[in-house]
């Protein structure tokens, strides 16, 4: 239950395409929904994060989409660009003492030029 | 802007050796992490840490590991006989809330190798 199931494992686009990163959970306990995007050799960096009282969070290209009853949210990038190659990992956690992160199994994802 | 910082970036041991890690969180933040992704693979938590003690520790965090806050900059991870299987990317996060702000910044990471 305490885990966060994500797909696709790899994604090839085109530039300017918009890739979509799925992530689903079973814990309705968790309220807390990252986004981090970790390139080769660095560590997971924050993307963009969301909380179930929202329907979508938008930043710049990235955009959340979650649905609560489902148990799902995704990441959208808007108008992708080969820099934005790079391993995309969605997580959750729950409120509390310790706010461990509980994270999916990445997406690699390559911005073709 | 402010940034976790981690030292060494690699640390190659010898099975059975222990090695400590070591982790310089964002200066006003209160909680720190410790999480470990073993290569191709996905970041697992393995402690968590606040106001001098262990909040929650993960199944892997066994009695080899052990974390510290010996001044009021460092935190550390120490694994006493490190395996084989210690063999990982090992990050610090730090948070500067629990509740409300739950944003984790991770620092670069020490890559372990364990022959």
């Amino acid at each position: 239950q305490q885990q966060v199931k994500q797909s696709p494992q790899s994604l090839i686009v085109q530039k300017g395409g918009i890739p979509i990163i799925n992530c689903a959970y079973e814990n309705t306990a968790f309220d807390y929904f990252p986004w981090y995007q970790q390139f080769p050799g660095k560590g997971p960096a924050l993307l963009i994060a969301i909380r179930p009282d929202v329907s979508e969070k938008k930043e710049g290209r990235f955009t959340i989409s979650f649905n609560k009853s489902a148990k799902q949210f995704s990441l959208h990038i808007m108008d992708s660009q080969p820099g934005d190659s790079a391993t995309y990992f969605c997580a959750a956690s729950v409120d509390g003492a310790t706010n461990k992160l509980i994270f999916g199994t990445g997406t690699l994802l390559a911005v073709q030029p | 802007e402010p940034e976790v910082t981690q030292t060494p970036s690699h640390q190659v041991t010898q099975m059975g050796q222990e090695v400590i890690l070591r982790c310089v969180p964002i200066s006003n933040h209160l909680y720190f992490y410790w999480y470990r992704q073993i290569l191709g693979q996905k970041v697992e938590f393995l402690v968590s840490f606040y106001n001098n003690e262990i909040s929650e520790k993960s199944e892997i965090f066994d009695d080899q590991f052990s974390v510290e806050r010996p001044d009021g900059s460092n935190f550390t991870l120490k694994i006493r006989s490190t395996k084989l299987e210690d063999s990982a990317m090992y990050f610090c996060a730090s948070s500067e809330f629990s509740g409300g702000a739950h944003e984790q910044f991770f620092g670069p990471g020490t890559r372990l190798t364990v022959l």
